[in-house]
């Protein structure tokens, strides 16, 4: 069964350093999703993209957060710099039928 | 503005009896209600979905129920199995953009 592909699953930065993140949805999917998670709470969307185009990206952290998609395919998610407050798991998804989402293992970022 | 509420952070239950999880939600646009199992340092899975035109949905020993007057949807695991001790989120679509909205999550512990 075709799967979301994230990495790296660990990652340990220190504060002020810059991290980025891969992602590699299900070949097909056209709508692509970053969420992070802090424990204890839910996944919180931070961008969506349709294609290569960013659709919300509302809850971004612009000053310090980028998502590109360049050609529609794979994406990439940075950090810069990282902060303390950054420490979380950053999922990615891709949509398929019937409104489901599938989601990678994920990266379980650590900002010391 | 939690939109999605999950107001049990865990659950223990015995195996072989029944697990109710429960999910209430304030925005009467959400169309689309998916529940997800989590297990530690991995991405959610899709367990099973339900509609806004529908009440009920059943897949195995995982039923849906959908109260919409009430705002409510309800997970029943019968019977429970330890496999299933894992962190289960309840997740709704708005009709515009796709994205899903989810609660902070309900711990099951299902002991042998």
């Amino acid at each position: 069964e075709a799967e979301v592909a994230q990495s790296p699953r660990y990652k340990i930065t220190e504060k002020s350093q810059a991290v980025a993140f891969w992602c590699d949805p299900i070949s097909g999917h056209a709508t692509l999703y970053w969420y992070r998670q802090i424990l204890g709470q839910g996944p919180e969307l931070l961008v969506q993209f349709q294609d290569e185009s960013v659709v919300d990206d509302s809850q971004l952290p612009k000053d310090r957060f980028s998502a590109e998609r360049l050609k529609g395919v794979d994406s990439t998610l940075k950090i810069q710099p990282a902060e303390l407050g950054d420490s979380a798991m950053y999922l990615c998804a891709s949509r398929g039928p019937e409104e489901k989402l599938f989601f990678g293992s994920g990266t379980q970022l650590s900002v010391l | 503005d939690q939109q999605v509420k999950q107001n049990s952070p865990s659950l223990s239950v015995q195996e072989g009896r029944i697990s109710i999880l429960n999910c209430d939600y304030t925005n009467s646009m959400f169309d689309y209600f998916l529940w997800y199992k989590k297990y530690p340092a991995e991405g959610p899975t899709f367990l099973i979905s339900i509609s806004s035109i529908k009440d009920k949905n059943e897949d195995g020993r995982f039923t849906v129920f959908l109260n919409k007057s009430a705002k409510h949807l309800s997970l029943h695991i019968v019977p429970s199995q330890p496999g299933d001790s894992a962190v289960y989120f309840c997740a709704a679509k708005g009709n515009q953009g796709g994205k899903l909205i989810f609660g902070q999550g309900t711990e099951l512990s299902v002991k042998p």
